[in-house]
């Protein structure tokens, strides 16, 4: 089984600041990345896949980056509605695991 | 608009069973494979299970194997988890999410999410 793992576990932004997370996985899943974004009492949403591309109706502000087995989830000038869970996922190979998240707070 | 609600979560005691459905509407069903996902409480994501678009092909997390059979009705645009020897680290939200392909765990829609609690 392929182990996602993320950093930093909690990320302090201030709002209109950068945000940059960041994802491992222990072993190449070339580009099969995904992104997700899951805020309190909701379902997770699709945010990025295959590493780069932008799901429908996802902000320019996000996007995505890296391959084989370093990724990166950036969201420029961060607004309100950007402060949520973030988590990564590989589906190269089943099963299709998860990376624990990252929290992104207000600061 | 694509829709999934899911339905028949609850309280089940250890050992016990239950059946998931996951109505689906707002594409064509069959031509895209169905994911499980469930998350415990205050907890990160876990992939459970999946099915292709047909229903012939099916993968499982070696936590549920032997005990949780996903399955798919197309006539009904329904799609099914049934859980048996239920135990208390099942316990979680869990979510019904359409793939992005007639298999895979990419998934670009998700259900609200039902909640099944395994207690005695």
């Amino acid at each position: 089984e392929i182990v996602m793992t993320q950093s930093p576990v909690t990320l302090s932004v201030s709002p209109g600041e950068r945000a940059t997370l960041s994802c491992r996985a222990s072993q190449s899943v070339n580009s099969k990345l995904a992104w997700y974004q899951q805020k309190p009492g909701q379902a997770p949403r699709l945010l990025i896949y295959d590493a780069s591309t932008r799901a429908t109706g996802i902000s320019v502000r996000v996007s995505g980056s890296g391959s084989g087995t370093e990724f990166t989830l950036t969201i420029s000038s961060l607004q309100s509605e950007d402060f949520a869970v973030y988590y990564c996922q590989q589906y190269n190979d089943w099963p299709g695991t998860f990376g624990p998240g990252t929290k992104v707070d207000i600061k | 608009e694509v829709q999934l609600l899911e339905s028949g979560g609850g309280l089940v005691q250890p050992g016990g069973s239950l059946r998931l459905s996951c109505a689906a509407s707002g594409f064509t069903f069959s031509n895209y494979g169905m994911n499980w996902v469930r998350q415990a409480p205050g907890k990160g994501l876990e992939w459970v299970t999946a099915i292709s678009g047909s229903g012939g092909s099916s993968y499982y997390a070696d936590s549920v194997k032997d005990r949780f059979t996903i399955s798919r009705d197309n006539a009904k645009n329904t799609l099914y988890l049934q859980m048996n020897s239920l135990r208390a680290e099942d316990t979680a939200v869990y979510y019904c999410a359409k793939g992005m392909t007639t298999i895979t765990t990419r998934n670009d829609y998700w259900g609200q999410g039902t909640l099944v609690t395994v207690s005695s």
